[in-house]
């Protein structure tokens, strides 16, 4: 059963960066899946952020710019956001999901100083 | 980007009774491959998303067959032959045609 759980810091502060690692297990990161993240503004819908593939090959929403980083580490069956410079506005419940099936449990991060 | 517009954003219904959700994008989610991109997830308060639908109307494990998705082109439905009092909390639709990958504003279906 394939499972995926968000980790990193709770609390960051405004014009930092965000980082959360989603750990793999029953399954290999490198099985052909694209390995996604979503987020969700308290109280409100679900927002794309990027996917990446295990060769590297990456996506992103425009609508973060060039503010996301999504990268894969197959040593250690993991794969990892990066969101800088940032906001009040990004404060949410942050999801890593293979393929959108399944999804990890979420993780809150609250930006603020 | 698609812009995905479900309808109703709020559906009552009476437990036993059908129901549907509408999904709409703004272009065409028919992919060069030939596949349609659409799903739909449901998500209950405090909890992740869960995926029921993919592809339009592929069910995904353990999602009871009275649950069904259809549509083509532009034009989605999530059917309910039957509520249950399982089935409360929110529905998305999600395409997945083209980056970036968008979702409509969420149904909150709940038991009258």
């Amino acid at each position: 059963q394939v499972q995926l759980h968000e980790s990193g810091p709770g609390l960051v502060k405004p014009s930092g960066t965000l980082s959360l690692t989603c750990i793999v297990s029953g399954d290999s990161i490198d099985n052909g899946a694209w390995w996604n993240w979503v987020r969700q503004s308290p109280g409100k819908g679900l927002e794309w952020i990027g996917e990446i593939y295990h060769s590297g090959t990456s996506h992103y929403n425009p609508s973060f710019k060039s503010r996301v980083t999504v990268s894969v580490d197959k040593s250690k069956n993991q794969f990892s956001l990066k969101l800088n410079s940032v906001t009040a506005a990004d404060t949410a419940v942050y999801f890593c999901t293979r393929a959108f099936d399944p999804w990890g449990q979420g993780a809150l991060v609250t930006v603020s100083s | 980007d698609v812009v995905m517009t479900q309808s109703p954003l709020s559906l009552p219904v009476t437990l036993g009774q059908p129901a549907s959700i509408s999904c709409r994008s703004s272009q065409s989610l028919v992919y060069r491959d030939g596949n349609t991109y659409l799903s739909w997830f449901h998500q209950r308060p405090g909890q992740s998303p869960r995926r029921l639908i993919y592809k339009v109307s592929k069910r995904d494990s353990g999602v009871p067959d009275r649950i069904s998705g259809s549509g083509s082109g532009t034009d989605f439905t999530l059917r309910f032959s039957r509520v249950e009092a399982d089935d409360v909390g929110i529905y998305y639709c999600m395409q997945g045609t083209s980056w970036p990958y968008t979702f409509g504003q969420g149904t909150r279906l709940e038991i009258k």
